[in-house]
């Protein structure tokens, strides 16, 4: 089946670790979405990747790093930088003909 | 700035009653909305959408109504059901001007359907 797989489900961090989340999408999709959800400030936009080897930044990228080096995958650094890096964590993708997202099952990190 | 909002943080309706979750939005250039539902511990699942040329699109129990002079959208859903608390998220796309696909995404409300 099509789809997007996140892992791992649930990620530890300690402070000063920079830690990897990863994005793999099988349907094809050209671009691709990294969003953190925090309670009460709905789903904001890290980066996103409309082709392979482009990215851009989203609205709080700030601590954060990714590459697209395959149309499948779109792994998500988070660095030491980040001050506040627990969250809830999804990838989705899209093809950018068409409207809307597929979505991950999402990463928890939580910083220890 | 937050230009897209759903100020109700949560909504309780009893089962079988109607569910009313409201959105404005700020950007006159938003051309298409959508909503999704979401579990906990889970991905947004696509739910229903709704182009600005049109002012209602129905799929099911699920109606989306488009006031565009407002900046209002809303999704009913009737009868609601316990299976449909979920946690409720706007979403709108500026996609003929930026052609990107991108998506900006309103707080969410949490529905509870009480039996």
């Amino acid at each position: 089946d099509g789809g997007i797989t996140q892992s791992p489900k649930y990620l530890f961090r300690k402070e000063g670790q920079n830690v990897t989340l990863s994005c793999e999408q099988n349907l094809n999709h050209d671009a691709m979405y990294w969003y953190r959800q925090d309670p009460g400030q709905g789903l904001r936009l890290i980066y996103y990747s409309q082709i392979v080897n482009d990215f851009q930044k989203g609205d709080i990228a700030e601590g954060y790093s990714v590459s697209r080096e395959k149309k499948e995958s779109f792994p998500l650094t988070v660095t030491s930088a980040q001050k506040n890096p627990t969250a809830f964590y999804l990838c989705a993708s899209n093809n950018r003909a068409h409207y809307g997202y597929t979505f991950g099952s999402g990463t928890r990190l939580t910083v220890v | 700035d937050q230009q897209v909002k759903q100020n109700s943080p949560s909504l309780s309706v009893q089962e079988g009653r109607i569910s009313i979750l409201n959105c404005d939005y700020t950007n006159s250039m938003f051309d298409y909305f959508l909503w999704y539902k979401k579990y906990p511990a889970e991905g947004p699942t696509f739910l229903i959408s709704i182009s600005s040329i049109k002012d209602k699109n129905e799929d099911g129990r699920f109606t989306v109504f488009l006031n565009k002079s407002a900046k209002h959208l809303s999704l009913h859903i009737v009868p609601s059901q316990p299976g449909d608390s979920a946690v409720y998220f706007c979403a709108a796309s500026a996609y003929g001007s930026s052609n990107t696909g991108k998506l900006i995404f309103g707080q969410g409300t949490t529905l509870q359907v009480k039996p």
